[in-house]
């Protein structure tokens, strides 16, 4: 089974603050790498799907890097709002016998008004 | 476009009970995968069909779950009996055709509770 840590596991910020958090995977048989914002009694949301080394990608806010060779990825929040209050998870996609989406434990961010 | 489409969403039952969960996917997609989520742990793949074809049910406890997709559509993931440790959220996901590099779309869950 793939071993994938998120850091840190929570997270409380103030209204306008930037943060940041860590997903850490295997580097060998690389495929890809999702990453998906969870709201409590919502469906998980896709952000953003990485697959090339010195990938990054933006949407909005929100911001994400990929390191395949050191097996991790960043995701960055610039002014955190209330809204961004969710689980953010992280799930590398590798070939091999683990051939499927092994997500990590999450990051629930708290960002207060 | 409608989301992939979950009933019901929360369920309360006794253990040895048994229980059924239904999935009705994005239209169009091939792939649909069933996921258990248990509290502070991320979502585990249980199993993943590929039009009515299972392609992945190595981590789906065979013993007391079931999955069906007989249509290549809809699917229906079934407990039977239900112990404790089941209590978890069940998430379906939907993607087009299963490629890595694709988004799964997911939809908003069961919540299942063991009594």
């Amino acid at each position: 089974i793939l071993n994938v840590e998120q850091s840190p596991q929570s997270l409380h910020v103030q209204e306008g603050d930037s943060t940041n958090f860590t997903c850490s995977f295997p580097s060998s048989n690389f495929y890809a790498l999702h990453w998906y914002r969870w709201e409590t009694a919502k469906s998980p949301e896709a952000l953003f799907v990485m697959t090339l080394n010195g990938d990054e990608k933006k949407k909005g806010r929100i911001s994400a890097t990929l390191n395949t060779k050191e097996g991790y990825s960043y995701l960055y929040i610039k002014g955190s709002q209330p809204e961004d209050s969710a689980t953010y998870l992280c799930a590398p996609h590798s070939g091999g016998s683990n051939y499927k989406l092994t997500f990590g434990k999450g990051t629930l961010l708290t960002v207060n008004p | 476009e409608a989301g992939v489409a979950q009933s019901p969403r929360y369920k309360i039952i006794e253990k040895r009970q048994s229980v059924a969960f239904w999935c009705n996917p994005i239209s169009g997609h091939a792939t649909l995968y069933w996921y258990q989520q248990i509290l502070g742990q991320g979502p585990k793949l249980l199993i993943q069909f590929q039009n009515n074809g299972v392609v992945d049910d190595s981590q789906l406890p065979k013993d007391r779950f079931s999955a069906e997709r007989l249509k290549g559509v809809d699917s229906t993931l079934k407990i039977q009996p239900a112990k404790l440790e089941d209590s978890a959220v069940y998430l379906c996901a939907s993607s087009p055709s299963g490629q890595p590099q694709e988004t799964q779309y997911f939809g908003p869950g069961t919540r299942l509770l063991v009594l």
